[in-house]
């Protein structure tokens, strides 16, 4: 089993959707979470951090469980410039804060 | 703003033949780490180091060598190339504090293994 998991996708949605992506991970050690967006052929960038209580920065809302060690993220009223591909992370800040991957899920977002 | 600087952004390699990827942060961040892409994956850790003269192994380090002999440099030396090596490497670095802090990437290096 993958240390991290993402849904597989592709997601193809209209704009103006709404659309969440769940993620889960194994390592109960992992202390601080992330969604990082990736833009085809280019690096990976931070689009938000993950906190306990949950946030939300503008049409983005992230949402942690540490009981069952899962991850979400929603993006309500999709725009085409979401299109990308979302990349859960998961860091051990007592490994030295090593960072682990999803595979990704990729976001297709049609007028 | 420079940030982390990745070179070459394009590689073709024959194989059996070594290079090294470069890749330098002005942010004076601790950790840094190199990844691969393979095509519809996410990123697999190949090294990482903590610190100046301190490196370590991550998930897929074979093939690999890796050195730290500043904070600000932090190469990847391919052994001796492999088509199974053909990949998109990202150099990444990062301040290690209390909380987990944001990753910054490199542009990525694309390599092609011959």
């Amino acid at each position: 089993r993958k240390e991290v998991e993402q849904d597989p996708g592709p997601f193809n949605v209209p704009e103006g959707a709404t659309v969440a992506f769940n993620c889960t991970y194994s390592n109960s050690a992992s202390q601080s979470f992330f969604w990082y967006r990736q833009d085809c052929r280019k690096e990976p960038k931070l689009l938000m951090s993950v906190y306990s209580s949950g946030n939300e920065d503008g049409r983005f809302t992230a949402q942690l469980n540490r009981a069952s060690q899962y991850i979400s993220l929603l993006i309500r009223d999709s725009k085409l410039s979401d299109s990308a591909t979302y990349l859960c992370v998961v860091m051990d800040n007592t490994n030295a804060g090593k960072s682990t991957f999803g595979d990704g899920t990729t976001l297709t977002v049609k007028p | 703003n420079a940030g982390v600087t990745q070179t070459p952004k394009f590689q073709v390699l024959k194989t059996g033949q070594s290079m090294t990827l470069q890749c330098a942060q002005d942010m004076n961040h601790e950790y840094m780490s190199w990844y691969r892409q393979d095509p519809g994956m996410g990123l697999r850790l190949i090294h990482y180091s903590v610190g100046a003269g301190i490196t370590d192994q991550g998930e897929v380090p074979n093939g690999y060598n890796v050195s730290r002999s500043t904070t600000e440099d932090f190469p990847l030396r391919l052994l001796s190339a492999a088509p199974s090596q053909t990949s998109v490497y990202f150099c990444a670095s990062s301040y290690v504090g209390g909380g987990g802090t944001e990753a910054f990437f490199g542009q990525g290096t694309r390599l092609t293994v011959v």
